[in-house]
């Protein structure tokens, strides 16, 4: 299983609402990435986490929020999204963390509009 | 700072034909680089990766790169385009001295195959 599994495909939001974007691996990659992107943008890093611990969060708004529950589930929950958070998230894995002698995997990503 | 530089936005080829994507990174040490693509709406696949040892590096579906440190180059090359290839492609860098750092794009370049 080379796959990196990411749920809903699309998922369309109020501003109030609260929802959740799952990712799962069963490669038994220790590392997993949140990555944003906006149309003709390259992917952009939001979080990563290593052994289940974040280890990286790059200035990202409070309104989105990571959780790694296990080394094969990775959550990102949005509560309180503008419209300009609309874009195609992006999930990956490595067996180790990246940089170094590894790559990464990532899923088909969710497509998020927020009205 | 690290950083990659994809220097055409947008390339067409005719179905057939060769093509040369071009990647240039900045970087102080060895890097660790990386191919990947996208279809539109889609997640991205990695097509080949150079980390070390051989200078050119064979891939999925046909590529092939070559990094070639002089240059501060890792040009994509495929000999004959299938209309299938039209797609995002994406060259990226790993720091090996920012440990914990992910992956750098570059801002990608649009392929359109011709008939």
């Amino acid at each position: 299983d080379t796959e990196v599994t990411q749920t809903p495909k699309h998922l369309v939001m109020g501003m109030t609402n609260k929802k959740s974007l799952k990712c799962e691996q069963h490669m038994g990659h220790r590392a997993m990435y949140w990555y944003k992107q906006k149309a003709k943008k390259p992917p952009e890093l939001m979080f990563v986490y290593s052994y289940e611990k974040l280890s990286i969060n790059e200035s990202v708004p409070s309104r989105f929020s990571p959780e790694c529950p296990n080394s094969s589930l990775l959550n990102l929950h949005l509560h309180a999204l503008q419209p300009e958070d609309s874009a195609l998230y992006l999930c990956a894995s490595s067996p180790r963390l990246l940089p170094g002698n590894t790559e990464a995997f990532f899923g088909q990503g969710t497509r998020l509009t927020v009205v | 700072a690290q950083s990659v530089t994809q220097p055409d936005i947008h390339i067409t080829v005719s179905e057939g034909a060769s093509l040369e994507l071009r990647c240039n990174y900045s970087y102080g040490a060895t890097p660790y680089l990386f191919w990947y693509v996208q279809s539109p709406g889609q997640g991205l696949q990695l097509l080949l990766k150079y980390f070390s040892g051989d200078t050119l590096v064979q891939g999925i579906k046909g590529f092939e790169a070559e990094f070639k440190r002089s240059q501060s180059s890792f040009n994509l090359r495929k000999p004959s385009v299938h209309w299938s290839d039209a797609a995002e492609y994406f060259c990226a860098v790993g720091s090996a001295n920012q440990a914990g750092t992910a992956l750098i794009f570059g801002k990608g370049t649009t392929l359109s195959v011709s008939s």
